[in-house]
């Protein structure tokens, strides 16, 4: 089945140690996005990548990097984490709307950071 | 103001209940309506999208958009106790193709 795969599902990190978070589809789709998820909050917009645009959102901070080697993959990578960067990250993925098609955002299950 | 705003619950019906859920967006200019369902500690679940004013079924699932109103509404009949969780309303505007989410209403269904 056509899915959106994050890895690890669980991941303990200490204060200050670089961490990567990695997500990966076999959808085909051309847009990749990154949100920040904290208990009882609304996801937050991180960044997003068109093609291999890379698009950031103005209050990302700069502890928070990404890359997009190819289509299918793509990766968080969080340069010193800390406590307040504990949180639920989700990947999601959608179509080009300029195709015509529905632009649903389809999410993959969330990688679950905690910080020591 | 926040761009799109739901009442956090919880919404408590009995099971076999119809429960409504609320939206309300506020640019005007939005073309995408779209209620995802997110169980606790699980990532969101697209339930319905909405792309023109009136109603849209799915089952036992109906969205309800008002452009003029600014709102948009989630219907769910027939509750059952695994439709409780919290459901978020997300929206989308002209311009890329950026979601923005409301916090979402945490509906509880009682057998």
């Amino acid at each position: 089945d056509a899915m959106v795969i994050q890895n690890p599902r669980y991941q303990v990190t200490q204060f200050g140690k670089p961490v990567t978070l990695s997500c990966s589809q076999t959808l085909n789709h051309n847009v990749m996005y990154w949100y920040q998820q904290k208990s009882s909050q609304a996801p937050k917009l991180l960044f997003h990548y068109y093609d291999k645009d890379f698009n950031n959102e103005a209050d990302t901070p700069d502890n928070f990097q990404s890359r997009r080697p190819n289509t299918s993959f793509c990766f968080l990578d969080i340069r010193s984490p800390g406590l307040g960067d504990a949180a639920m990250y989700l990947c999601a993925t959608s179509r080009d709307r300029a195709s015509g098609r529905v632009d649903e955002q389809f999410f993959g299950p969330g990688t679950r950071l905690t910080v020591l | 103001q926040k761009e799109v705003e739901q009442n956090s619950g919880p919404l408590s019906v009995p099971e076999g209940a119809i429960a409504s859920l609320n939206c309300t967006y506020s640019d005007r200019g939005s073309q995408s309506f779209f209620w995802y369902r997110q169980y606790s500690g699980k990532s969101p679940e697209l339930i319905m999208f909405i792309y023109s004013n009136g109603d849209k079924e799915d089952g036992r699932f109906t969205a309800q958009l008002n452009k003029a109103s600014q709102y948009v509404s989630l219907l769910i009949r027939d509750s059952q106790p695994s439709d409780s969780a919290t459901y978020l309303c997300a929206v989308m505007g002209t311009g890329f193709q950026k979601l923005v989410f409301g916090t979402g209403t945490r509906l509880l269904v009682s057998p």
